[in-house]
């Protein structure tokens, strides 16, 4: 089956400092990745869609400067977290999309801490 | 634009009973919907997913869901709930099958042994 994996599942960094997220498709090139956001107790909100090659699309009210997103290849999507502030702290989850007509695949998530 | 309910937004079986999760939905065109599950601190694992066909849709874990049009609803079934089943259920819908997905607020699932 489709694997999407995404590294670290936990990291914890102090306010100010940046934090690199990753997201791989290990068996199927993911022409569109999508980041979402979940805050404690909350659902899931997409922040972006990245598609390979071309500048990702955020949605309102997500701060492109802050959460800068590169997909540089069909299997690598990254997400990264400028200047890192405690109400940054939530879970972040990726999924990439093979393309039609299958669903896009979930990884696993990624906990940030901002202390 | 999409938007999803789920009107529950916590609900306690006991085991053994059976349970209906209700999802409604709101989208212009064919929709397509999921349901998730996650528990405390993980991802999200895919339950089942409805694109076309069969209005019924059978999932893993024994779940099940039911697309109605008419009511815009993609409610979740299972006839016999275990305690393992205690968690985060979430509706979902997208525009395309690798779309991006708008999630309802999720419904937590707490098993009375």
């Amino acid at each position: 089956g489709a694997v999407v994996s995404q590294h670290p599942s936990r990291v914890i960094c102090k306010s100010g400092t940046s934090v690199k997220i990753e997201c791989r498709s290990l068996d199927f090139q993911a022409t569109t990745m999508f980041w979402y956001r979940q805050f404690p107790k909350q659902s899931l909100m997409l922040m972006a869609t990245s598609n390979e090659g071309s500048k990702a699309t955020y949605e309102q009210g997500v701060e492109k400067d802050k959460f800068l997103i590169n997909h540089a290849s069909l299997t690598l999507s990254t997400l990264t977290v400028t200047s890192a502030h405690p109400e940054d702290s939530s879970f972040y989850i990726c999924s990439a999309s093979p393309g039609q007509p299958t669903e896009a695949f979930f990884g696993q998530g990624t906990r940030l801490t901002v202390v | 634009a999409q938007s999803v309910t789920q009107p529950d937004i916590h609900i306690t079986v006991s085991e053994g009973a059976s349970l209906e999760l209700r999802c409604n939905y709101s989208y212009g065109a064919t929709p397509y919907l999921f349901w998730y599950v996650q528990s405390p601190g993980q991802g999200l694992q895919l339950l089942l997913k409805y694109f076309s066909g069969d209005t019924l849709v059978q999932g893993i874990k024994g779940f099940e869901a039911e697309f109605k049009r008419s009511q815009s609803s993609f409610n979740l079934r299972k006839p016999s709930v275990h305690w393992s089943d205690a968690a985060e259920y979430f509706c979902a819908v997208g525009a395309s099958a690798g779309n991006m997905l708008t999630f309802g607020g999720g419904t937590r699932l707490m098993v009375k042994p």
